[in-house]
C-alpha cells in the first residue's frame, strides 16, 4: 500500500526558507521510473505544480519558481525534501507531495498524501 | 506561463451527460499527449481519473472518458451521480519540461 505524508511548519514568516518533507511508504524512491512530485494549492484557487524528482536523481522545476526551489530525496529515510526560499504571504497554500508511477507522464499523480497548510504571515 | 483554460463551472442532473473543455497552447496539450485529469472533493487530496488524454487508472468508473483535438482537451462524464460533484483540474506537460494545471472547474450535480 503505497502512501505519503507531509510534515513541516504550519507558519513562516516572510523572507524565510520553508523546508518540506514527504515519507513516503509503500515503495522505494529509488525505484527505476519513479518520481516524487510537490503541488501546491492556495486556499480556494486551483493546483500548482512545483517540482518532481525522479529515482535517478533528475529534477524538474516549475519555470516561475525554479529560482526559489530545491528538491531533494534521501533514499536511506525514502523521503523527498522541498525547500523553498524567500517565502512570501501568496505562498500560503496547502503543500502536497504525490507518487509519480513508473513510465507515468510528469503530471500523471496516482497516490496523494493529505497535504499539509503552511501560511505565511509576520 | 499561463494556467489552462477551463470553465469556471459546468452543472447537470444526475443521469445526464458533461463535458469539461481545457485548452491550452501548442507548448503544452496541443504538443503532447499527455493531458490528466484530477476529480477534487472539498477538503480531499485530488483523485487521478484520466492520463495521457484518454488512460482511466484502474477503478474509474467508465463513465469518466478523455479526447483531445488541437490545443483542447476535454472530460466526459455520462450518467451523472451524485458523487461526481467536485472540483476537476486538467493538466499537461509542457515543452519547458514541467507541467501546467488548469483555472479548475467546478461541477454541480442539480
Amino acid at each position: 500500500q503505497i502512501t505519503l505524508k507531509e510534515s513541516g511548519p504550519s507558519l513562516v514568516k516572510p523572507t524565510q526558507t520553508l523546508t518540506l518533507t514527504c515519507i513516503v511508504s509503500g515503495f522505494s524512491v529509488t525505484t527505476r521510473g519513479v518520481g516524487v512530485g510537490w503541488i501546491r494549492q492556495p486556499p480556494g484557487k486551483a493546483l500548482e505544480w512545483l517540482a518532481l524528482i525522479y529515482w535517478d536523481d533528475d529534477e524538474r522545476y516549475s519555470p516561475s519558481l525554479k529560482n526559489r526551489l530545491t528538491i531533494t530525496k534521501d533514499a536511506s529515510k525514502n523521503e523527498v525534501v522541498l525547500t523553498m526560499t524567500n517565502m512570501d504571504p501568496v505562498d500560503t497554500a496547502t503543500y502536497y507531495c504525490a507518487h509519480r508511477p513508473a513510465a507515468g507522464s510528469l503530471g500523471q499523480y496516482d497516490y496523494w498524501g493529505q497535504g499539509t497548510q503552511v501560511t505565511v504571515s509576520s | 506561463q499561463s494556467a489552462l483554460t477551463q470553465p469556471a463551472s459546468v452543472s447537470g442532473s444526475p443521469g445526464q451527460s458533461i463535458t469539461i473543455s481545457c485548452t491550452g497552447t501548442s507548448n503544452d496539450v496541443g504538443h503532447y499527449d499527455n493531458v490528466c485529469w484530477y476529480q477534487q472533493h472539498p477538503g480531499k487530496a485530488p483523485r487521478l481519473m484520466i492520463s495521457d488524454v484518454r488512460s482511466r487508472p484502474s477503478g474509474v468508473p467508465d463513465r469518466f472518458s478523455g479526447s483531445k483535438s488541437g490545443n483542447t482537451a476535454s472530460l466526459s462524464i455520462s450518467g451523472l451521480q451524485a458523487e461526481d460533484e467536485a472540483d476537476y483540474y486538467c493538466c499537461s506537460f509542457t515543452t519547458s519540461r514541467s507541467v501546467i494545471f488548469g483555472g479548475g472547474t467546478k461541477l454541480t450535480v442539480l
